[in-house]
């Protein structure tokens, strides 16, 4: 069965502190990943995806195969990142539905 | 990209009473899904709405209860059927397009008295 663990539920850093959301996959065949982003009062959305190696709003995530982990990092978090955060493994196909982790609560403290 | 509308944006109802969701799309997607999410929590799938087909159900869902239309390529409702508080839910409508992005509505707030 397909199934993705992000470990923290809340996680709270200080203004310009590093941030990593962690997200761990265990999933048959090599599935899309991606990052979905809610921030307060708005609908959830598309932060990134690994096919397009993007860096959005300073976010990046790596994909280590060896690990089936899709950590979500970013180097100086801003307040306005404040938001949760669901990790998305999607199957490569048209027909394919995407699991979502129970997401992270991420609060930057000024 | 997709942009996707839904109506009612909220709505409290009385326990017994049914409601139904729609959701509507500016282009064409591939898949339509619906989606049950609580304030602060993750989502859990309901169904793929399937155009001019029966939709298909995850574990727990069934269609008496969310019965599912999809007529197009471009719209698609959820009925929340015979009501009860433990129905008091977001409701999200999602459309996939063919790279495998999902595009959300901004939900349904269903409170049940």
């Amino acid at each position: 069965a397909q199934r993705v663990t992000q470990p923290e539920k809340l996680l709270s850093v200080f203004k310009g502190a590093p941030v990593e959301l962690k997200c761990n996959y265990s999933y048959s065949g090599s599935p899309e990943l991606f990052w979905y982003v809610q921030y307060s009062r708005q609908r959830l959305q598309l932060l990134l995806r690994h096919i397009s190696r993007e860096s959005i709003k300073g976010f990046t995530a790596d994909l280590n195969k060896g690990e089936t982990s899709f950590h979500l990092k970013k180097p100086f978090a801003q307040e306005e990142d404040s938001a949760m955060y669901y990790c998305a493994p999607t199957p490569p196909t048209n027909a394919g539905k995407s699991t979502f982790g129970d997401g992270t609560t991420l609060t930057v403290k000024p | 990209s997709a942009v996707i509308s839904q109506k009612p944006s909220r709505d409290i109802c009385q326990r017994g009473t049914s409601l139904t969701i729609q959701c509507q799309v500016d282009s064409q997607v591939t898949m339509m899904f619906w989606y049950r999410q609580q304030p602060g929590q993750s989502l859990t799938l309901i169904a793929t709405a399937n155009q001019g087909s029966e939709a298909t159900y995850e574990s727990g869902f069934v269609i008496d209860k969310f019965p599912i239309s999809r007529p197009n390529l471009t719209f698609s409702t959820l009925t929340v059927s015979n009501m009860s508080p433990e129905d008091s839910s977001i409701y999200l409508c999602s459309g996939q397009t063919g790279f495998e992005t999902q595009y959300f509505g901004p939900g349904t707030r269903l409170l049940v008295l």
